[in-house]
């Protein structure tokens, strides 16, 4: 069966710190894996997609890894500010039937 | 110069009254989802739009209708909304399905009386 799994649930760190989100995934057969910012009351955000060959990608404060071999994902926040306080998501996309699959997300509360 | 508008942002209907979610976009893509998204909750796809031909996803309960008129707009209907079908309704664009990220709009949060 098709999941995917993110931890923790919810996380709580002072500004500054730095924190890693963890994405597991069972897709198969792997096309791509996102991560989006979903602010409260907004919509999601994406800041990166990674396909099959990409272990490491960066968008600024924000790197992700992926290790297809483990079917996991994650995502490493720098210098956390209170701008970040938001939950993050992980969609993983299936190749055959362009079907994709999200994660219950990550809440995170930066304070100051 | 926002991409995705969805309207409105807060929608509140009565119980079983048809109610009407609408979504443009300026991005001129392809594909067009509607989503659900309950408190806490991942979004759940309704069904999307791959240029006119449309996509149900097998779980999408009949009451949840939609309508792409043309490339830059996509309606959302709900023909007898119940009190289960509160919920933060998102729409998102790509211009193609597979690798291409989505564009989410801020969505309409519906509540019903």
């Amino acid at each position: 069966k098709n999941q995917v799994e993110q931890s923790p649930q919810s996380l709580i760190i002072l500004e500054g710190k730095n924190c890693t989100l963890q994405c597991n995934y069972t897709v198969s057969p792997f096309s791509n894996l996102r991560w989006y910012k979903q602010d409260t009351g907004r919509g999601p955000v994406s800041l990166t997609i990674m396909t099959f060959s990409e272990n490491t990608k960066s968008n600024g404060r924000y790197t992700a890894t992926l290790d297809a071999d483990t079917k996991q994902s994650s995502l490493h926040i720098t210098a956390s500010q209170l701008s970040d306080s938001a939950s993050y998501i992980c969609v993983v996309s299936e190749r055959h039937f362009n079907k994709f699959y999200f994660g219950s997300g990550t809440k995170l509360n930066v304070k100051p | 110069d926002a991409m995705v508008i969805q309207n409105p942002r807060y929608q509140v209907t009565q119980f079983g009254k048809p109610v009407t979610l609408s979504c443009s976009q300026t991005l001129n893509h392809n594909v067009m989802y509607w989503y659900q998204q309950k408190s806490s909750q991942a979004p759940k796809l309704l069904f999307h739009y791959y240029d006119k031909d449309f996509n149900n996803e097998a779980d999408t309960p009949d009451n949840f209708q939609s309508r792409r008129p043309n490339t830059s707009f996509c309606f959302l209907d709900i023909r007898s909304p119940g009190l289960g079908d509160a919920a933060m309704y998102l729409c998102a664009t790509s211009s193609d399905r597979g690798n291409q990220p989505q564009h989410f709009g801020d969505g309409t949060r519906l509540s019903i009386l």
